[in-house]
């Protein structure tokens, strides 16, 4: 069983916070890593892919730990936009990299 | 402009009507794919194609079908939809490659009564 773990929150933070989700994958030959983003039922969209040196883009901050099997997104400075599902994605490649979505961490980002 | 597109957007329909949900792009990717989305089940994958005439099972492809007789159209076939089918269904694209992104149609809707 390909398993992609997060806490589900949801996290209720205040406007300018800083935080952290994390994910846990179970398959040791998971070969790419990302995060999704998904507004209340709309389709999810890629925020940012996940690499073995950690990558940032702008607030978004995201890393990779191959040898624990664990990802993290940190959100520096959050946005009433930043509000959504956020969807930890692995992919395998024995089923032509298909997505293997946890199954979301829910922020609540408020005034 | 760059698009997958479903339809229909919204369904209710009753058990064992077969219906077809469309999916099409524009992008001329190779790989697609159907996902349904659950409460508390999250996302999971139907059926995948990786080209044209190229299909294969997900994880959860009991009382679907598909098709892949042209690039750009991946449709879903329920032939005798069931009450637990009801779900919202995405359709996704990328071009081949592991590391490609990943683009969803905007989401169909199914309520089998």
């Amino acid at each position: 069983r390909k398993e992609v773990e997060q806490d589900p929150g949801p996290f209720n933070v205040p406007e300018g916070a800083t935080v952290a989700f994390n994910c846990t994958y179970s398959n040791s030959a998971s070969q790419s890593f990302f995060w999704y983003r998904q507004d209340c039922r709309k389709e999810p969209k890629l925020l940012m892919s996940v690499y073995s040196s950690g990558n940032e883009d702008g607030r978004f901050t995201a890393q990779l730990n191959r040898a624990s099997q664990y990802i993290s997104l940190l959100i520096r400075d959050s946005k009433l936009s930043d509000s959504a599902t956020y969807l930890c994605v692995v992919t395998y490649s024995n089923s032509g990299y298909a997505l293997n979505f946890g199954k979301g961490t829910s922020l609540l980002v408020t005034p | 402009e760059a698009q997958v597109t479903q339809n229909p957007r919204y369904l209710i329909t009753v058990t064992g009507k077969k219906l077809t949900v469309t999916c099409s792009q524009n992008m001329n990717h190779e790989y697609m794919s159907w996902y349904r989305q659950d409460p508390g089940l999250g996302l999971r994958q139907i059926y995948y194609s990786m080209n044209v005439e190229v299909t294969d099972k997900g994880d959860v492809p009991e009382g679907y079908k598909v098709s892949r007789k042209e690039k750009r159209n991946f449709p879903l076939i329920l032939e005798s939809p069931s009450p637990n089918q009801t779900s919202l269904y995405f359709c996704a694209t990328r071009t081949s490659g592991r590391d490609n992104e990943q683009f969803f149609g905007p989401g169909t809707r199914l309520t089998v009564l």
